[in-house]
């Protein structure tokens, strides 16, 4: 596989259940990010990893945690999620976090329901 | 802090048209200007990158340029296609990488 690979797609979850969004790149690069989209608004950033350390945290909710074994595979664990965090997320890469041309590369996105 | 704004945030064009799709920046102290594609429901693909010392780029029949004094960024497409119909975003990035401004995008539909 090439590029950004995001799974599941697709994600329907209760309040109370725990599960995971997983994100892997096969670009060979340093960085990966979090994004949220939500209808009518720019996409947010949530966290970043460079070279698997976190380097920004944009005050998201402690119910999702990212996780960064390493530097091609991305996780978002998710847990009490509320109706209002129902949205498109989006994982992403660049080359490395502080240098290099900043290019971002987009996965599909896993589209995220909370019931 | 940096925002990023897009106009119109739609725009509906014949088949064959050429056209021009703004974004504006209030920070010119960018280090670079990236343009994507997002498709419903689906993921964000990039078009073009320019860097900050860059004045413009090119792919095919699109070209992306920059002027950071007045603070902004035009995407030019040429001889539009119903395939070119999608939402186009340009996302600034300033000081670290994580410091990236996103606009809303400009929704675009190419009629046949």
């Amino acid at each position: 596989e090439t590029g950004v690979t995001q799974t599941p797609r697709h994600l329907v979850m209760g309040m109370t259940n725990k599960k995971s969004l997983k994100c892997e790149q096969h670009l060979g690069h340093n960085a990966m990010y979090w994004y949220k989209q939500s209808a009518k608004k720019p996409l947010e950033l949530m966290f970043v990893y460079n070279f698997k350390e976190q380097t920004e945290n944009n005050s998201v909710p402690s119910r999702f945690s990212p996780e960064c074994p390493n530097s091609s595979h991305l996780f978002l664990h998710l847990h009490t999620l509320q109706p209002e965090d129902s949205a498109l997320y989006l994982c992403a890469s660049s080359q490395e976090a502080l240098a290099g041309t900043g290019e971002l590369f987009f996965g599909e996105g896993s589209r995220l329901t909370v019931l | 802090k940096q925002e990023v704004t897009q106009i119109p945030a739609a725009l509906s064009v014949p088949e064959g048209e050429n056209l021009v799709l703004n974004c504006s920046f209030t920070d010119s102290a960018i280090y670079n200007l990236q343009w994507f594609r997002q498709d419903p429901g689906k993921g964000l693909t990039s078009l073009l990158l320019i860097q900050s010392s860059q004045r413009e780029q090119t792919s095919g029949r699109l070209n992306a340029s920059l002027d950071k004094s007045s603070g902004r960024s035009t995407l030019y497409i040429a001889a539009s296609q119903p395939g070119d119909s999608a939402t186009y975003l340009c996302a600034a990035l300033a000081g670290g990488y994580q410091k990236v401004t996103f606009g809303t995008g400009t929704k675009l539909q190419v009629i046949p």
